[in-house]
């Protein structure tokens, strides 16, 4: 079965950082882009980064930029988005999601980040 | 950046309506569209890529049309599981969602 599990969320101070993770199984991994999208509380969906199957190419939202990072460890199935400088607008489910002619076909149950004082 | 805007935002219909959302793009993405459903605390689910293709297990009753700017979802005939948030996505340049609508029970 095809299956992508996020973890690694909590809760942060604003200006601090988190890395969560995302462990895929199923499918070959290296094979295929990823995505991280986020879900704000109440709020609709926004992609926010991309990373190709061999990790060279990575995009990101703007609203992101310069702040986040995403990466994958692809001997491991396993995908990362490293947080810096959060904010409280930063508060969200975060979901990964795999890639497939362009379209989010699978998608994990996403982890929560939670930016407070 | 693309923009996507749905109308309606919200959508109250009644199990066996048929139901139709828009999805305009602020410009021209070809056929590069996709529609996903959302229900509550889940994650969203593929229904409808390539603006018209359905994706492998989605109920027929699922229609997806249009190329360029404007676009549309439409149930044929609202089920009880229908009821919940749909967004279109572009990925003609990188990904945009749309707001999403909320289709709830009238």
């Amino acid at each position: 079965e095809v299956q992508l599990v996020e973890s690694g969320g909590g809760l942060v101070q604003p200006g601090g950082s988190l890395r969560i993770s995302c462990a895929a199984s199923g499918f070959t991994f290296m094979s295929y882009e990823m995505n991280w999208v986020r879900q704000a509380p109440g709020k609709g969906l926004e992609w926010i980064s991309y990373i190709s199957g061999g990790g060279e190419t990575t995009y990101y939202a703007d609203s992101v930029k310069g702040r986040f990072t995403v990466s994958r460890d692809n001997a491991k199935n396993s995908l990362f988005l490293e947080m810096k400088s959060l904010r409280a607008d930063d508060t969200a489910l975060y979901f990964c999601a795999k890639v497939e002619d362009n379209c989010l076909d699978v998608w994990g149950k996403g982890t929560t980040v939670t930016v407070s004082s | 950046d693309i923009q996507m805007t749905q109308s309606p935002s919200t959508l109250s219909a009644s199990v066996g309506d048929r139901v139709t959302i828009t999805c305009r793009a602020s410009q021209s993405i070809n056929s590069w569209l996709a529609w996903y459903q959302q229900k509550p605390g889940k994650a969203p689910k593929l229904l409808i890529y390539k603006a018209s293709s359905l994706e492998s297990g989605v109920p027929s009753r699922f229609r997806g049309s249009g190329s360029g700017t404007e676009f549309t979802l439409t149930i044929s005939s609202l089920e009880p599981d229908d009821f919940a948030i749909y967004y279109c996505q572009q990925y003609d340049s990188l990904w945009t969602f749309g707001q999403g609508t909320k289709v709830e029970i009238k």
